[in-house]
């Protein structure tokens, strides 16, 4: 398995807290995204990191922020979470180039109530 | 406009039976395709990866890409109850890193 660590796994949160989610790569690679995955609508693109502090929005990112201090690290923010950002929350990594392969963490299970 | 279709399925067969997996495209811009299995509640693994038109094996799995129909697909040889899961299509067109875009996914089973 590539070397992708998400955390938490799991989370409950209220609607209108803030929450972050954490994804840490041992890789080095340069590119990292944050997709999110729902039934019927498959993996969908939140924002994506081309490099430290350089980071730009991909298909749904209203209500998230994303931040990379570091190459290994990519955050995920909800401002505010809303019950329609419950969903499983996946970060991936890719070398080289963009848009070619990328690798999967395992997922964030993130629950709003 | 970036759009892949693939069949959600469930598709059932028998084990050992050869499994056609498929998706179409209409973005004329994607050059990098790439099948994925995903397990429940597992995170999506990287099957295989290939670069414009043509085919390519790997053990028990053929990737083929047919850019003038803007079709993929991916083969299953002696398909075992391990291969279940959900198989995902996705593709690139390298350029900007904007990421993949996804098929929905295509639900396998394999019946013992």
């Amino acid at each position: 398995d590539a070397g992708i660590t998400q955390s938490p796994r799991h989370k409950v949160t209220e609607t209108g807290t803030p929450v972050t989610l954490r994804c840490h790569q041992t890789e080095n690679h340069r590119y990292m995204y944050w997709y999110r995955q729902d039934p019927g609508h498959g993996l969908r693109l939140i924002h994506y990191s081309y490099g430290v502090k350089d980071t730009d929005k991909g298909e749904v990112s209203d209500g998230y922020s994303v931040s990379r201090s570091k190459t290994e690290d990519f955050l995920l923010t909800l401002e505010s979470a809303t019950s329609s950002q419950t969903s499983v929350y996946f970060c991936a990594i890719s070398e080289n180039s963009p848009n070619t392969e990328a690798f999967f963490g395992q997922g964030t299970r993130l629950t709003v109530v | 406009q970036k759009e892949v279709e693939q069949d959600p399925g469930p598709l059932s067969v028998p084990e050992g039976a050869i499994v056609s997996l498929n998706c179409t495209y209409s973005n004329s811009a994607f050059q990098y395709f790439m099948w994925y299995r995903q397990y429940s509640r597992k995170g999506p693994e990287l099957l295989m990866y290939t670069y414009s038109s043509g085919n390519k094996e790997d053990g028990r799995f053929t990737a083929q890409v047919d850019k003038s129909s803007k079709y993929i697909s991916l083969f299953i040889r002696d398909s075992q109850p391990s291969d279940s899961a959900t198989y995902l299509c996705a593709m690139g067109s390298g350029g900007g890193a904007d990421g993949l875009t996804f098929g929905k996914g295509t639900h396998l089973i394999i019946q013992p």
